[in-house]
């Protein structure tokens, strides 16, 4: 089956390290995102890729990076410059402009 | 004025009620469309498009007013299982595969 995998699920980590979570999609979409959501709040874009080997910042950039190396991968890289990185992260792919996105199942992480 | 605005609830009402969620957008060039479903600790899942002629999909009506920009999600005979946060989507630019997320209705279906 088609789908988005994101891992892990849940991810600890200290302070000052830096980590890299993980989004896979065989659905064959160009279109794929990184969101940030936390407690009782909505979800807002860290970064996003249109095509393999281009991505733009989103609107919450600062102290993340992206690769899109491959049209299937879409890794997100917390670094220790994010300030307040405990959150629930979520990937999502789309086909195109009129399409809503399919998302992962998230991954949850703290920083402890 | 944020992009898109919901009202938080939560809403709670009985099994088989009504129930309306209106959700506002500040972009009038805004393209696309969407309700999404987000139930607790759960990555979002799209319920339904919306389109300028409305749309029905079994006890779920979405409707889109454009020129008071604003989208409308009916459900009827409600049901338990329908107890989750529901997201208005937009895309706000209509140039980029790139959607604006409301912060969600809570429901809550009670006995």
């Amino acid at each position: 089956d088609g789908g988005i995998t994101q891992s892990p699920k849940y991810l600890f980590r200290k302070e000052g390290q830096n980590v890299t979570l993980s989004c896979e999609q065989n659905l064959n979409h160009d279109a794929m995102y990184w969101y940030r959501q936390d407690p009782g709040q909505g979800l807002r874009l860290i970064y996003y890729s249109q095509i393999v080997n281009d991505f733009q910042k989103g609107d919450i950039a600062e102290g993340y990076s992206v690769s899109r190396e491959k049209k299937e991968s879409f890794p997100l890289t917390v670094t220790s410059a994010q300030k307040n990185p405990t959150a629930f992260y979520l990937c999502a792919s789309s086909p195109g402009q009129r399409y809503g996105y399919t998302f992962g199942s998230g991954t949850r992480l703290t920083i402890v | 004025r944020k992009e898109v605005e919901q009202d938080p609830g939560p809403f709670n009402v009985p099994e088989g009620a009504t129930v309306a969620f209106n959700c506002t957008y500040s972009n009038s060039a805004s393209q696309s469309f969407f309700w999404y479903r987000q139930d607790c600790r759960k990555e979002p899942k799209l319920l339904m498009s919306v389109y300028s002629s409305g749309n029905e999909d079994g006890r779920f009506t979405a409707q889109l007013n454009r020129a008071s920009q604003y989208i409308s999600l009916l459900i009827r005979d409600s049901k338990l299982s329908d107890s989750a946060t529901y997201l208005c989507v937009v895309n706000p630019t209509g140039t980029a595969s790139k959607l604006t997320f409301g912060t969600g209705t809570r429901l809550q279906v009670t006995l």
